[in-house]
């Protein structure tokens, strides 16, 4: 069973829409939680690192928000811009030596249209 | 661009045969990550190498193996491929800073095994 459960799966939205992908983990104890943005094709890029003391990092249009008590996180997308359409993959670390222990959700498939 | 790069972009190979994929980390990085990546999946941790040596491994039989070289590139090798193989492998480096280290990825090689 995937311990980082993403949803929606995929989402179609307008040019200069906000939008909210959320993740719900379950990987314990808990260490980090990341936010990648896949392009088609691509390798991922990461968007967010926060830890179990943060509950809100943002990084230009993209705000990433934690809630260590009810395992949630979300990704808010505002004023999207077609450039936004990619897969957005919510990474959770647990503790531990390698990065073995990054577990990736399935990603949500985002795609912005004209 | 993350200055990670890989080769081949794309490989055909069929069942049975053997592969070897390249990764050439960022400069400074001295560790290396190799994921493969299912259409419609999120990565899954293959192994890491750190200073030449295997510093963790997913749940990947031996025929998935792996070196990492002095200048810290890397390469994946994998033996008698199973059509179950095909995939998207991606390598990621990093210089260790704790568990918020930033993974790098690569652009990855897309194989196919017919």
């Amino acid at each position: 069973k995937n311990q980082v459960e993403q949803s929606p799966q995929s989402l179609i939205i307008l040019e200069g829409k906000n939008c909210t992908l959320q993740c719900n983990y379950t990987v314990s104890p808990f260490s980090n939680l990341r936010w990648y943005k896949q392009d088609t094709g691509r390798g991922p890029v990461s968007l967010t690192i926060m830890t179990f003391s943060e509950n809100t990092k943002s990084n230009g249009r993209y705000t990433a928000t934690l809630d260590a008590d009810t395992k949630q996180s979300s990704l808010h997308i505002t004023a999207s811009q077609l450039s936004d359409s990619a897969s957005y993959i919510c990474v959770e670390r647990g503790y531990g030596g390698s990065q073995g222990n990054l577990i990736f959700g399935k990603g949500t498939k985002l795609s912005v249209k004209p | 661009e993350t200055g990670v790069t890989q080769s081949p972009t794309h490989l055909i190979k069929t069942r049975g045969q053997q592969v070897t994929l390249r990764c050439s980390s960022q400069s400074g990085h001295n560790t290396v990550s190799w994921y493969q990546q299912a259409l419609g999946q999120g990565p899954q941790f293959i192994f890491q190498y750190y200073r030449e040596e295997e510093n963790g491994r997913g749940n990947f039989p031996p025929r998935f193996s792996g070196l990492q070289f002095p200048n810290y590139s890397s390469e994946l090798n994998v033996n008698a491929l199973l059509l179950g193989d095909s995939a998207l492998y991606l390598c990621a480096s990093s210089l260790p800073q704790g568990s918020t280290d930033t993974q790098y990825f690569g652009p990855g090689t897309r194989l196919t095994v017919l």
